[in-house]
């Protein structure tokens, strides 16, 4: 079955600079790739997501990347604040049950 | 995004208890709803894909005596964990698909903090 590997696990990052989470995944026929953001006690916010005929979407501070023939997607946000603090999580499906296959999630520390 | 509205948000309860977990779709109807189980500093775990009018799905390991899905209109799905036990201790949460030209879509619920005494 289809596997997401997400890195790094924790990244911490000075004020303004910018983040990349990365997430590779098995299953050739996934074509959906959301992006969560799960602040602590609360329940994830889907933030970008990006499908397989579309190689990079853009929505302010943040964009998402992906490389079907390497099959792997990146979430990068720039001008970082320290409400971007949070776990992400990347996620795929190929749409037969409309499932989501979780990557572990990475802690995204922003350092005043 | 679509809201998706979970309650209730804390519950503390007596081993033996049952405790019953709303989530609704607010302003759109969702044919599928998920529920997902997630243990501290860990991921989402799917423990069932609910459907409107028909049975739950659940996945491997997870018991649907104990944990009873309900998907009786578009707009809510309940979950009951019958008869709850300190391991039945967790944060739980549930999403639903928004339908539509993007079938793939899941917006979540606030989770809900179970905690058995």
């Amino acid at each position: 079955g289809e596997n997401v590997e997400q890195h790094p696990s924790t990244l911490s990052v000075q004020e303004g600079d910018s983040a990349v989470i990365k997430c590779t995944y098995s299953d050739s026929a996934s074509n959906y790739f959301p992006w969560y953001k799960q602040e602590l006690g609360k329940g994830p916010q889907l933030i970008i997501d990006i499908r397989s005929n579309v190689g990079e979407k853009k929505d302010q501070r943040i964009a998402v990347t992906l490389n079907k023939t390497a099959k792997h997607f990146s979430l990068h946000i720039t001008e970082t604040q320290p409400e971007d603090s949070a776990v992400y999580f990347c996620a795929a499906s190929k749409g037969s049950n409309y499932q989501l296959i979780w990557g572990a999630g990475t802690k995204l520390i922003i350092k005043p | 995004g679509a809201v998706v509205s979970q309650h209730p948000s804390r519950v503390i309860c007596k081993s033996g208890t049952s405790v019953k977990i709303e989530c609704r779709s607010l302003d759109f109807q969702a044919t599928t709803m998920f529920w997902y189980r997630q243990f501290p500093k860990q991921s989402l775990m799917l423990m069932a894909t609910s459907n409107e009018g028909s049975k739950a799905t659940y996945e491997q390991g997870v018991e649907k005596d104990k944990f009873l899905i309900n998907h009786a209109s578009l707009t809510l799905s309940t979950l009951t964990v019958a008869s709850a036990h300190p391991e039945d201790s967790s944060f739980y949460i549930c999403s639903a698909r928004f339908g539509g030209g993007a079938g793939d879509i899941q917006y979540f619920g606030a989770g809900t903090r179970l905690s058995v005494l």
